[in-house]
């Protein structure tokens, strides 16, 4: 069975940083696009980053872009999102997510909160 | 960054009547390798999102076959043929051709 957990969520102040991880089991990460994902409370969905399978290959939305930093250590079957400067446009539920745009089946966490606020 | 409207962003549907929901991009969605990466969603509410569509009209696997999408180019529609309880949720739009991928702003299904 396919999971992904997410964890590292949490309260940070403005201008703090997080590291969110995404533990993947069920299949062979190595082998797979992944991407964060996240949705503002009460709002719609953002596609925040994603990265190659063998991370050699990273793409973000312009609003992340230089803050965040995405990556993955395929021998822990693991996705990172590394957040750093922080703002409170960046609170939202933050999924990790094995997208495909195409046949493969798609999977997603349960997500894992962010706030920023002071 | 290509824009997707969704049109109505609230749809009161009596229940085992037909939901339609439209999706259009700024742009065309067909890419180099004459896909059109349109992609449709659910998100129960509490839940995280689970995609139905695919490549505008592809099912995913264990989706009902009351759902379907058509479209092509730029213009695009989910519907469903008869709406069940289980379908309460918000539906979103999403375009994988351009990066970056960008969703529309969600539609609200309800049961009147």
């Amino acid at each position: 069975e396919v999971q992904l957990v997410e964890s590292g969520g949490g309260l940070v102040q403005p201008g703090g940083s997080l590291r969110l991880s995404c533990a993947a089991s069920g299949f062979t990460f190595s082998s797979y696009w992944m991407s964060w994902v996240r949705q503002a409370p009460g709002k719609g969905l953002e596609w925040v980053a994603n990265i190659k399978q063998d991370g050699s290959e990273k793409n973000y939305v312009d609003s992340v872009k230089g803050r965040f930093t995405i990556s993955r250590d395929n021998a822990k079957n693991s996705l990172y999102l590394q957040m750093n400067s922080l703002r409170a446009e960046d609170t939202a539920m933050y999924y990790c997510t094995r997208f495909s745009r195409g046949s493969l089946s798609n999977y997603w966490g349960q997500g894992t909160l962010v706030i920023v606020s002071s | 960054d290509v824009v997707m409207t969704q049109s109505p962003l609230s749809l009161p549907v009596t229940l085992g009547q037909p939901a339609s929901i439209s999706c259009r991009s700024s742009q065309s969605l067909v890419y180099s390798d004459e896909n059109t990466y349109l992609i449709w969603f659910q998100q129960r509410p509490g839940q995280s999102p689970r995609r139905l569509i695919y490549e505008v009209s592809n099912r995913d696997s264990g989706v009902p076959d009351r759902f379907s999408g058509s479209g092509s180019g730029s213009d695009f529609t989910l519907k469903i043929s008869r709406v069940e309880a289980e379908d309460v949720g918000v539906y979103y739009c999403m375009q994988g051709t351009h990066w970056p991928w960008t969703f529309g702003q969600g539609t609200k299904v309800e049961i009147k």
